[in-house]
């Protein structure tokens, strides 16, 4: 079955740092860039950047920049997304998508003092 | 720049709604549109691609076509578990992003 499973909803405080998961699985993880997007409550799509899977190369969005690592581990057929220095503006829903095509269920982000 | 959806659209039960996306020459006019229908709680679903295709699986209900940087989907019939947000994207050469209409939120009356 081709889809995406990302991990689990995470509460982080100001500040800190988050780490989440998405694993392929359905298809040749290797053909397609992986992105995120996120979504915050009652808002539209954000689009935040992409991996490419057979170099770990980037491209992130600007207001991203220097805050957001996106990495893959191509034995699991899984890519990260990391988000430092957390304010409450990042609270959201994060996907991970293999273009318009294959979404992530997506995964909530809370931060909260 | 992203894209312009009017954020909101309603229509009556199996009339015709259409919602529009306006881009510009760096997306929607040379590099095509897609449409995506979301449900709340739910990630997005692609209801057309390039343009105009449709993906296996979707309703001849929804078609999609494009006008020079305007994209624009078409929904006739209109049934009541098609009240959802739409939103349409395209990649932008001139910003290198994938970037995202506001969102129509689409109400059957």
């Amino acid at each position: 079955q081709v889809q995406l499973l990302q991990s689990g909803a995470e509460v982080e405080k100001p500040g800190a740092s988050v780490k989440v998961s998405c694993k392929a699985s359905g298809y040749n993880f290797m053909a397609h860039y992986m992105h995120w997007i996120r979504q915050a409550p009652g808002h539209g799509l954000e689009w935040m950047g992409w991996i490419n899977p057979i170099t770990g190369g980037t491209n992130l969005a600007q207001g991203f920049q220097g805050r957001v690592t996106m990495t893959r581990d191509t034995a699991t057929s899984t890519v990260y997304m990391e988000l430092k220095r957390l304010t409450s503006d990042d609270s959201a829903v994060y996907f991970c998508a293999r273009g318009e095509d294959l979404w992530g269920q997506g995964t909530l982000l809370s931060v909260s003092s | 720049a992203g894209l312009t959806q009017p954020p909101s659209v309603s229509q009556g039960l199996k009339e015709t709604a259409t919602l529009t996306c306006a881009g510009d020459i760096n997306n929607v006019a040379n590099q095509g549109a897609a449409w995506l229908q979301q449900f709340p709680g739910h990630p997005p679903k692609l209801l057309s691609y390039r343009n105009t295709s449709r993906p296996s699986g979707i309703s001849e209900r929804f078609s999609a076509s494009r006008s020079g940087s305007t994209a624009s989907l078409t929904i006739t019939g209109l049934q009541p578990e098609d009240e959802a947000d739409y939103y349409c994207s395209a990649w932008d050469t001139g910003l290198n992003a994938w970037v995202f209409g506001g969102g129509t939120r689409l109400t059957v009356l």
